[in-house]
C-alpha cells in the first residue's frame, strides 16, 4: 500500500522563528489532509490540499501531486503552535475512504 | 454546536471482557472512521464507513466490530479485548467520503483504553 513519511520527526523551535514541516508520499493520492494534535490529545484539521497551495493566517502547504510531496509552513511560530503535526492521504485508485496518516512531526516551540 | 462525541473517554477493563466505544455525530455525516494511536505509530485506521449499512475494513481491522445502522452513530465493538489493543482511540467524521471535494475530517476528543 501506499508508504507515508514525515520529516523531521521532531522539531525545536523558538518562539517567532519559521518552519517547514514535510510529508513524503509513495504514490498518487487524491486526498490529503494536514492536522495540528495539540499536547491535549485534540485533532484539528488544517488543510485539505491534493494539489496547489493555500494559506491560512501564518499556515500555508503546498502539495506537488507530480512529486510526491506536500509541505507545511509555520511563520512567526508560537507556543501554541506545539503539538504533532500528521499528513494524511488517501491512495488514488485505491479504497474511498482509505486515509493512511504518516508518523508525525512533533513540533515543540519554546518561548 | 457541531461536533464528534466519544465515549467514555477512558476505561480501564480486563482482558476478554467486551466492551463497545460509542461515536456520535450531529452534523449529517455520510462517513464516519476510527483509528487508534499509538506512539511512534501516528494513526492508523481501524474501520470506515461510507454511509449506513456501508462499512470497510482500514488497516488494522483484527479484533474490532463496527456497526452503521444509522447516519449518526458508529460504535466500535471489541469483542475480546487483549492487552495489544490498549490504546487511544479516535473516531472521526466528514461530509461526504474522505476523497471527494474539500471534506475534511471532524475528530472526536478520543478515548484511552487499557486492558489489562
Amino acid at each position: 500500500g501506499i508508504q507515508v513519511e514525515q520529516s523531521p520527526p521532531d522539531l525545536i523551535l523558538q518562539e517567532g522563528a519559521n518552519s517547514t514541516l514535510r510529508c513524503n508520499f509513495s504514490d498518487s493520492v487524491n486526498n490529503l489532509q494536514w492536522f495540528h494534535q495539540n499536547p491535549w490529545g485534540q485533532l484539528i484539521n488544517l488543510f485539505y490540499i491534493p494539489s496547489g497551495t493555500k494559506q491560512n493566517g501564518r499556515l500555508s502547504a503546498t502539495t506537488v501531486a507530480t512529486e510526491r510531496y506536500s509541505l507545511l509552513y509555520i511563520s512567526s511560530s508560537q507556543t501554541t503552535d506545539s503539538g504533532v503535526y500528521f499528513c494524511a492521504v488517501e491512495n488514488y485508485g485505491g479504497s474511498q475512504g482509505n486515509l493512511i496518516f504518516g508518523k508525525g512531526t512533533k513540533l515543540s516551540v519554546k518561548p | 454546536e457541531a461536533q464528534v462525541t466519544q465515549n467514555p473517554r477512558y476505561l480501564i477493563t480486563v482482558t476478554g471482557k467486551k466492551l463497545t466505544v460509542t461515536c456520535s455525530q450531529n452534523m449529517n455525516h455520510e462517513y464516519m472512521s476510527w483509528y487508534r494511536q499509538d506512539p511512534g505509530l501516528g494513526l492508523r485506521q481501524i474501520y470506515y464507513s461510507m454511509n449506513v449499512e456501508v462499512t470497510d475494513k482500514g488497516d488494522v481491522p483484527e479484533g474490532y466490530k463496527v456497526s452503521r445502522k444509522e447516519k449518526r452513530n458508529f460504535p466500535l465493538i471489541l469483542e475480546s479485548p487483549s492487552p495489544n489493543q490498549t490504546s487511544l482511540y479516535f473516531c472521526a467524521s466528514s461530509p461526504q467520503g474522505v476523497g471527494a471535494g474539500a471534506n475534511v475530517l471532524t475528530f472526536g476528543a478520543g478515548s484511552r483504553l487499557t486492558v489489562l
